[in-house]
């Protein structure tokens, strides 16, 4: 089975700042590793995803993962927060013994301050 | 050219009553989901479909019956609700193989049970 833990159900950074959200994951075997992000009252839309190859991921917005399977992490970063980054993010994880279903984090709230 | 839509957007509606809530995908996939968020802005799988076949079908009443007339379509019907099943539910797709591919997910439906 796999499962995830993103540490801090709310983050807040100002604008500029660097952007850190961290996931951990648990999993027999080798995860696919994905950052959702949802705006309010908007559905799930990909920021990046990992499955093989390179571990450092690059995603749309300025975002980008590394996956470091000695610490299970998949920690989501952008060197300067925008405004507009303020959201919902979810990490989560799958494989083919789950059906490829996504088993999400508990997702945390990114607050940007002026 | 909506690619994962879902109908209705809302939808309210007492206790005991029955309810469906309609998923299309114009993407060409295979594989269609069915996650619930809670309030707490928790996601998790309830079904997945792979060409009109159940796959995956989480510990979810039997009260919730997906069906798939056809690979575009995942509709999901709800009977006899109960409070708890207010939440929002989100409709998602992918293409299948050796590796996972990017689920799409819907705008989602916000489903309240007075």
């Amino acid at each position: 089975a796999q499962s995830v833990t993103q540490l801090g159900s709310h983050v807040s950074v100002s604008e500029g700042a660097l952007v850190l959200l961290r996931c951990n994951y648990s999993s027999s075997v080798p995860p696919y590793l994905f950052w959702y992000v949802q705006y309010p009252n908007q559905g799930l839309q990909l920021l990046l995803k990992y499955t093989t190859g390179a571990t450092l991921v690059k995603g749309i917005n300025g975002f980008e993962a590394e996956f470091k399977k000695s610490e299970t992490s998949f920690h989501l970063t952008k060197p300067s927060a925008h405004m507009s980054d303020a959201a919902e993010y979810f990490c989560a994880v799958s494989h083919s013994n789950s059906g490829y279903a996504l088993n999400f984090g508990k997702g945390t709230s990114l607050l940007v301050t002026p | 050219d909506t690619a994962v839509s879902q109908t209705p957007k809302y939808l309210v509606t007492q206790m005991g009553n029955d309810k469906s809530i309609k998923c299309e995908q114009n993407l060409g996939h295979d594989t269609m989901y069915w996650y619930k968020q809670d309030s707490k802005k928790f996601l998790k799988i309830m079904f997945s479909y792979n060409n009109k076949e159940l796959i995956i079908n989480e510990t979810v009443p039997n009260r919730f019956s997906p069906k798939s007339p056809d690979k575009a379509h995942l509709n999901l019907h709800i009977n006899s609700l109960e409070l708890g099943d207010s939440a929002v539910y989100f409709c998602a797709s992918s293409s299948s193989g050796p590796i996972t591919d990017t689920q799409y997910f819907g705008p989602g439906t916000r489903l309240t049970v007075l």
